[in-house]
């Protein structure tokens, strides 16, 4: 069965420094992981994918994250964090071909100024 | 365009009571997906309609939640007779046909539902 695991319900960042979330899966057959983000009041919106492709995949708003087998992981990162970047970031994992999407209970940035 | 819209964005109603969410997604969405988000776990999969059909309920929770998407239009998901556990956020997404991977997912802001 699929899993996500995102360590650390809560990370705060000061403004400029390095963003990492982590995020760990499981799944019995290749994944397409996917990170997700929600503003205050707004939706879920899609921030990137990896769907077999390159490891290294880049998103909206400066955000990057590598897709690594041997550590089950695809973490997330931005080199410079901004005050708009606060948010709630989810990292979600499907089965290729599965129209589910299950996601992990999310982690909340703040953004030190 | 005009994005995945969800009423009401908040609902309070006491245990027992009847409430219906709805969900009108994107124009030409076939799918419809309903997800739910008890406070401090994750969002969880509900089911997911393909135009009228329900093609996977799935993480229906119990058959007291009945959701329905007559004419492949807007969708509705009713609670009857609602319980405190039933709380949280729930959300609609919607995406074209064809993309089941759901590379193009798009999501509404969501419900607010509390049950006292």
């Amino acid at each position: 069965a699929q899993s996500v695991t995102q360590l650390g319900s809560h990370v705060s960042v000061s403004e400029g420094a390095l963003v990492l979330l982590r995020c760990n899966y499981s799944s019995s057959v290749p994944p397409y992981l996917f990170w997700y983000v929600q503003y205050p009041n707004q939706g879920l919106q899609l921030l990137l994918k990896y769907t077999s492709a390159a490891t290294l995949v880049k998103g909206i708003n400066g955000f990057e994250a590598e897709f690594k087998k041997s550590e089950t992981s695809f973490h997330l990162t931005k080199p410079s964090a901004h005050m708009s970047d606060a948010a709630e970031y989810f990292c979600a994992v499907s089965e290729g071909g599965d129209d589910k999407i299950i996601f992990g209970k999310g982690t909340r940035l703040h953004i030190l100024p | 365009e005009a994005g995945v819209t969800q009423f009401p964005s908040h609902s309070v109603i006491e245990k027992g009571q009847t409430v219906t969410l709805r969900c009108d997604p994107i124009s030409g969405h076939d799918n419809l997906y309903w997800y739910r988000r008890v406070m401090g776990k994750e969002i969880k999969f509900l089911l997911h309609f393909v135009k009228e059909s329900k093609q996977d309920e799935s993480g229906m929770p119990n058959n007291r939640f009945l959701a329905e998407r007559t004419g492949g239009t807007y969708s509705t998901l009713k609670v009857q007779p609602a319980e405190l556990e039933d709380s949280g956020v729930y959300f609609c997404a919607s995406s074209q046909v064809g993309f089941g991977r759901n590379e193009k997912l798009f999501f509404g802001s969501g419900t607010q539902l509390s049950v006292l």
